[in-house]
């Protein structure tokens, strides 16, 4: 498709599980984004990769999150010895450029679920 | 510190009408600031942006409007459809180190439109 895709679409997993969330960006486009959002809340910045560069990790709630970009493409977020208050939709969005006015679009997200 | 908030939780209106959605920031130094629409189960979807230099822009059928004196911003939805039902979100870019952008986002708006 020519959005971003995510997936799995719902995850439901126990306490202290780890789970894989996987996003593929619009192709070509370089800047990829992960945020969460809790049920009635707006959207929190998780992680930034840009092209080749370090990500910029400063979103990240715990060291229980780590997030990975494979060939500038394909990301994984991975939240290990998951916790109750993880619980959230898991956004991911790209953009094709850095810098100025450049709109970010986004997948339909990860809903997921700890027991 | 920086923050985005919206002055109403829900916005009801009737068919046909316009709709206009507050949003008050507190970080002056953002370049720009975007309009998402969110469905439910489903991501934010652009709307229009506008930058820190502009105080008007206008798309298809929506027009925001930036007042920097009192860090002000608004969305006009022109005759309202039931389509237009979702939750709006207001959002203010930061560019980051490595020059991609980090949106900061608001709690949301819920509109309703009435037939």
């Amino acid at each position: 498709g020519a959005g971003v895709s995510q997936s799995p679409s719902n995850k439901v997993t126990e306490k202290g599980k780890d789970v894989e969330l996987r996003c593929d960006p619009i192709s070509g486009h370089t800047a990829l984004y992960w945020y969460r959002q809790s049920l009635g809340q707006g959207l929190e910045f998780l992680i930034y990769f840009q092209g080749n560069s370090a990500p910029d990790k400063s979103g990240l709630p715990s060291d229980r999150f780590s997030a990975e970009r494979t060939g500038g493409s394909v990301s994984t977020l991975t939240i290990q010895r998951t916790q109750q208050e993880d619980s959230a939709v898991y956004l991911c969005a790209s953009s094709s450029r850095t810098g100025g006015s450049q709109p970010q679009h986004f997948g339909d997200g990860t809903r997921l679920s700890i027991l | 510190g920086e923050s985005v908030g919206l002055h109403l939780p829900t916005l009801s209106v009737q068919e046909g009408d316009n709709s206009i959605i507050n949003c008050a920031y507190s970080n002056s130094a953002s370049d720009y600031f975007i309009w998402y629409k969110q469905e439910s189960g489903k991501g934010p979807q652009f709307i229009i942006d506008i930058r820190s230099n502009m105080d008007k822009r206008q798309g298809q059928r929506v027009t925001v409007l930036l007042n920097k004196t009192v860090k002000h911003l608004s969305l006009q939805i022109a005759a309202t459809q039931p389509g237009d039902s979702a939750v709006y979100f207001c959002a203010e870019n930061k560019i980051l180190t490595g020059g991609g952008n980090k949106l900061t986002f608001g709690t949301g708006t819920q509109l309703k439109v009435e037939l």
